[in-house]
Order: structure tokens, then sequence, then C-alpha cells
């Protein structure tokens, strides 16, 4: 089976900007997982989704929402970027939720 | 308010040694125990889990080791090698309304000749 695919793995914006980022997961897996992860903060959970529907939130601002379609792929965006936001994004996916299988990543760099 | 503790932050082991990385948690609810390896530039790769009803599982030269009562869960490396070098991570999740994994801060684990 091929691996949960992210796109795209590098992305450049200025603060105020926004970005989306796309998730393909293993073919199969209805639930996926977001995952910020910075040195500081480390990996911190976004958001998750099952069969299109958000089943938890983490600890972030509003300007980070995210959405499941019907295929099982997901994107999530950041609206008003910050500076702040510069980080490597990851999604995961799960048949069920616990065993999660990691994409590559996508860097986002906000300047 | 930071759920999974990991010791230790980085590791050093000499080729065919033993690494152990521990982490303790404090969420009861918790019902799975996965590792992950990350290696720079990669998302990080399912190594082993293990539920709260076992002990230990091995699977090849990676073992967990699971203390329920101590909150307490470890990965052992058996015959480190250079090409362990990377970043570890522990992880819990919570079905139970949660559906999300936490991490451990990470180990950076470095395997010399």
């Amino acid at each position: 089976k091929a691996g949960v695919t992210q796109t795209p793995r590098y992305l450049i914006k200025t603060r105020g900007q926004q970005v989306t980022l796309s998730c393909s997961p293993i073919s199969g897996h209805r639930s996926v997982s977001w995952y910020q992860q910075t040195p500081g903060q480390g990996l911190q959970f976004l958001f998750e989704y099952f069969s299109e529907t958000q089943r938890n939130k983490g600890n972030f601002p509003g300007r980070f929402s995210g959405r499941q379609f019907s295929n099982s792929r997901s994107e999530m965006n950041v609206s008003t970027l910050e500076l702040g936001d510069s980080a490597l994004y990851l999604c995961a996916s799960s048949p069920q939720g616990n065993e999660q299988f990691f994409g590559p990543g996508t860097r986002l760099t906000v300047l | 308010q930071q759920q999974v503790k990991q010791s230790p932050q980085s590791l050093i082991v000499q080729k065919g040694g033993i690494s152990i990385i521990n982490c303790a948690y404090e969420n009861t609810a918790f019902d799975y125990f996965p590792w992950y390896q990350q290696f720079p530039g990669k998302g990080p790769a399912l190594l082993i889990a293990i539920r709260p009803d076992v002990s230990e599982k091995k699977e090849g030269r990676f073992t967990i080791s699971f203390n329920k009562s101590a909150k307490q869960f470890s990965l052992h490396i058996m015959d480190s090698q250079p090409g362990d070098s990377a970043t570890y991570f522990c992880a819990a999740f919570s079905g139970a309304g949660s559906y999300q994994l936490t991490f451990g801060k990470g180990t950076k684990l470095s395997v010399i000749p």
C-alpha cells in the first residue's frame, strides 16, 4: 500500500497570508489527524477527522481549521499567518484512530 | 500540562549496547502506547506499540516494557546500531473521546561505532 502523502512538501509564505495543506491517507484508512511539530513545543495535536466528522480539536486558535472529504483526503487551512506558525505540519492516517501512520510533513516557513 | 514525560533528552550509546528510553504518563484513560522513530527531514515512523493489559512486547531488537501501576513505560533497543541514530518519541492515546496522540518531548539517540 502507498503511504501517507502530503502536498506541498515545502511552503514559504509571508505574515498575514493564508495557506492550505493537503493530505492523502493510506487507502482504506478513515481517520486523519494533523499535528504541528516545532523544536520548542514538540509534536502538538491540531485535529482529528473520521469519516468527514471532526472528533477532536487541539488547543490552537480558530485560524487553524481543517476538513475531510468523502474519499478520506483531508486539508488543513491556516489563515492570517504569524511568524510562530512556522513549523513542520504532519498528517497521520489510521484505520480507527490509535495506530497512526505519518506522512513526510509539509515544512511551512512564514516570513 | 505535559501529560507524557520522556527522558532522557539525549542519549549516547556505543554500538552493540542497549539503549533505554523512559516515559511516564498521568492520564489513566490512555489505552494505547506507541513509540515512533524520526530521522531528520522525515515524518515519525511507528516502531512498536503496546496496550496496558500487556507488560512487555518485543519486535526484533525493540522491546517495550510497561508498568501500569507506576504509569511508566520504556523502550529498549538491544544491540544498538549506528543506523538507529534518530529521535525517538513515546506517545499515548485515549480512544475515550480524545482520539489524539499525546507525545513526549523526544530523545535524540546517537549510536557511536
